[in-house]
């Protein structure tokens, strides 16, 4: 069973370009999240969704940034204009529907961004 | 949410037992204890999760005392490739986001 898979692996970007970062969960897995960590700083939750729908946004920085999940299967993320803070490692994990498996979500392996 | 708190690093030898303890005293009554492992350059990893008193799985095992106040991991006979570094969670069903603090970082060595 393939795992959690994200693109790119590294993207380089100048200051106010855009770049999509994408994720591809676990098939069958209805809920995916996005988190990020930024230079020293701990893993943050960005947002959820539970198929197409976000759950929970609370985490997202600001209105730069923009999730979706069309059909309920992969989800992108889009950082519009990217700012210097923006650089970081960006995370998508997935887990399947139900609150006693939501806890154990599988990661992907992340998106290095650098903001230049 | 419940605040954890970890040793910000450990170091072992191969073949030796590990045990990393985390403290969270306020954790809720409907909170349980997880814990992430994380190697370089790749996404966390769930490793274990427990309520109370002992879970044990095929990679490590997890003791949680009657107060739950703190929960200790416990890695049998580390090798080299067990070197990384381990987050505590704590939270509630109802809520599924993940809270990661700073983790410890376990290093082993020959």
């Amino acid at each position: 069973e393939a795992g959690v898979t994200q693109f790119p692996s590294h993207s380089v970007i100048e200051k106010g370009q855009t770049v999509t970062l994408r994720c591809d969960p676990i098939s069958g897995h209805d809920n995916l999240y996005w988190y990020r960590r930024v230079m020293g700083k701990e893993i943050k939750f960005l947002l959820h969704f539970v198929k197409e729908s976000k759950q929970d946004e609370s985490g997202m920085p600001n209105n730069r940034f923009l999730a979706e999940r069309t059909g309920g299967t992969y989800s992108t993320l889009k950082v519009q204009p990217a700012e210097l803070e923006d650089s970081g490692v960006y995370f998508c994990a997935s887990s399947p529907a139900g609150t006693m498996s939501s806890y154990e979500q599988y990661f992907g392996p992340g998106t290095r961004l650098t903001v230049t | 949410l419940a605040k954890t708190t970890q040793p910000i690093s450990m170091d072992s030898y191969e073949g030796q037992e590990v045990n990393i303890t985390c403290s969270h005293n306020n954790i809720a009554t409907n909170d349980y204890i997880t814990w992430y492992q994380q190697f370089p350059s790749q996404g966390p990893r769930f490793i274990i999760q427990g309520y109370k008193t002992k879970v044990t799985n095929e990679v490590a095992s997890l003791f949680i005392p009657a107060d739950r106040k703190s929960s200790t991991l416990s890695l049998p006979r580390v090798s080299l490739s067990d070197t990384a570094v381990y987050y505590c969670l704590v939270g509630s069903w109802e809520y599924s986001t993940l809270t990661f603090g700073k983790g410890t970082m376990l290093l082993v060595s020959p």
